[in-house]
């Protein structure tokens, strides 16, 4: 079993639609959640993380984990053309220090004009 | 611009051929990170250094050498490639000193391997 289970489309929806993306997880060591975002022919950028279960919200973007099933969600709402990127989920054990990242694959969002 | 720079941008190497990655962080942070991004796979981490002392190494061939002479530079150094090397391998940076730990990430250097 994958650490990290991302499925990784591409999922296409219509301008102004509300986006779900999620990741499940085996490792229940992992404490910190983090949503990046990545664009062709760039490095990924933090979106948002989240430490505990529940939800946390950012403009437009609202991550969600919970913890009981291994599972973490990004919702997007009000997508717009310029949302289209891949979007990695990712966690850590830890949040201080110098910890490495375990990533999910990747899903490749597309909004339609 | 994330304040991590990565040299070159694009990088074709035969399998015989020496060559060497480099990354610059201008965040003033003490971690630095390589990590490899082949098609249909996650991201993997391979390399971290904190305060210049490799720390983590993530059971990587030993034809890939990193090195980290200070705190803003990290290198990888590549020799006796196969093909499967080919990837889009990504430097990140983060502090090491707060509850929470951002990673910047460079742009990548996408290597195609001959």
């Amino acid at each position: 079993q994958k650490e990290v289970e991302q499925d990784p489309g591409p999922l296409s929806v219509p301008e102004g639609a509300i986006v779900s993306l999620n990741c499940t997880y085996s490792n229940s060591a992992f404490q910190y959640f983090m949503w990046y975002r990545q664009y062709s022919r760039k490095g990924p950028e933090l979106l948002m993380y989240t430490y505990s279960s529940g939800n946390k919200e950012d403009g437009r973007f609202t991550a969600q984990v919970d913890k009981s099933s291994k599972y973490i969600s990004l919702f997007i709402r009000d997508s717009q053309p310029s949302d289209s990127a891949t979007y990695l989920c990712a966690m850590r054990r830890s949040g201080g220090g110098a910890d490495g990242l375990t990533f999910g694959k990747g899903t490749h969002l597309i909004i339609q004009p | 611009e994330t304040g991590v720079t990565q040299t070159p941008r694009h990088l074709v190497m035969g399998m015989t051929n020496k060559k060497s990655l480099k990354c610059e962080q201008h965040l003033g942070h003490n971690a630095m990170y390589w990590y490899k991004q082949s098609a249909k796979k996650p991201l993997e981490l391979m390399f971290v250094y904190n305060f210049k002392e490799q720390t983590e190494n993530n059971s990587v061939p030993s034809r890939f050498s990193p090195e980290c002479p200070n705190s803003s530079h990290l290198f990888l150094h590549l020799h006796t490639l196969q093909p499967e090397d080919s990837a889009l391998y990504l430097c990140a940076s983060s502090p090491d000193d707060r509850e929470y730990n951002e990673q910047f990430f460079g742009p990548g250097t996408r290597l195609t391997v001959l």
